[in-house]
């Protein structure tokens, strides 16, 4: 089954840097990858989807096969991104299959 | 995107009684999707719920503990059967996987059994 781990349960770094969020990935064929993203008090919601290859929030992530990564970027952090951020892979074409969480927390 | 609508929004509950979460979608949707949030822990699927027939459960949940009803395309209950502390956990549905909207999410149920 297709799996995805992210590494860092907890990620802390200064407003202004650069921020990459890991995700690593099992599946043997073309994944469907996701970010989703859960701001305090608010309901999970979609950041990036892999095939769209869109920047939301100046977030971008590349699917690299060969690593199978997924990394979530930003070049320049900001106190508003401070939330819980999960890596997410598509099983079986329909279920949505999560990562444990990253809780990224942006220093003033 | 699809819009939930997830109540009840919370709840403490005794252990051993059992509660009802309702899942409305503003669309028709073919498929739904039951998520557990246990403290401190990622997003579990529970069972996915098909329209017209039986819900399909993932390794580690069952029927009789977590009865699952999707009576049209728009609605779904998820029960949480004779209550432990255990069970304390959000409770979230989900619908999706259409064009570039990727999974909409409720806002989740709270639970806590006492």
């Amino acid at each position: 089954a297709q799996r995805v781990t992210q590494p860092e349960k907890l990620l802390s770094v200064f407003k202004g840097a650069p921020v990459e969020l890991k995700c690593n990935y099992s599946y043997s064929g073309s994944p469907e990858l996701f970010w989703y993203v859960q701001y305090s008090r608010q309901r999970l919601q979609l950041l990036l989807r892999h095939i769209s290859r869109e920047s939301i929030k100046g977030f971008t992530a590349d699917l690299n096969k060969g690593e199978t990564s997924f990394h979530l970027k930003k070049p320049f952090a900001q106190e508003e991104d401070s939330a819980m951020y999960y890596c997410g892979v598509l099983q079986g074409a329909q279920k949505l299959v999560f990562g444990q969480g990253t809780r990224l927390t942006i220093n003033p | 995107s699809a819009v939930i609508s997830q109540k009840p929004s919370r709840d403490i509950c005794q252990r051993g009684t059992s509660l009802t979460i309702q899942c409305q979608v503003d669309s028709q949707v073919t498929m739904m999707f039951w998520y557990r949030q246990q403290p401190g822990q990622s997003l579990t699927l529970i069972a996915t719920a098909n329209q017209g027939s039986e819900a399909t459960y993932e390794s580690g949940f069952v029927i009789d503990k977590f009865p699952i009803s999707r009576p049209n395309l728009t609605f779904s209950t998820l029960t949480v059967s004779n209550m432990s502390p255990e069970d304390s956990s959000i409770y979230l549905c989900s619908v999706g996987g259409y064009g570039n909207y990727g999974y909409t999410f409720g806002s989740g149920t709270r639970l806590t059994v006492v």
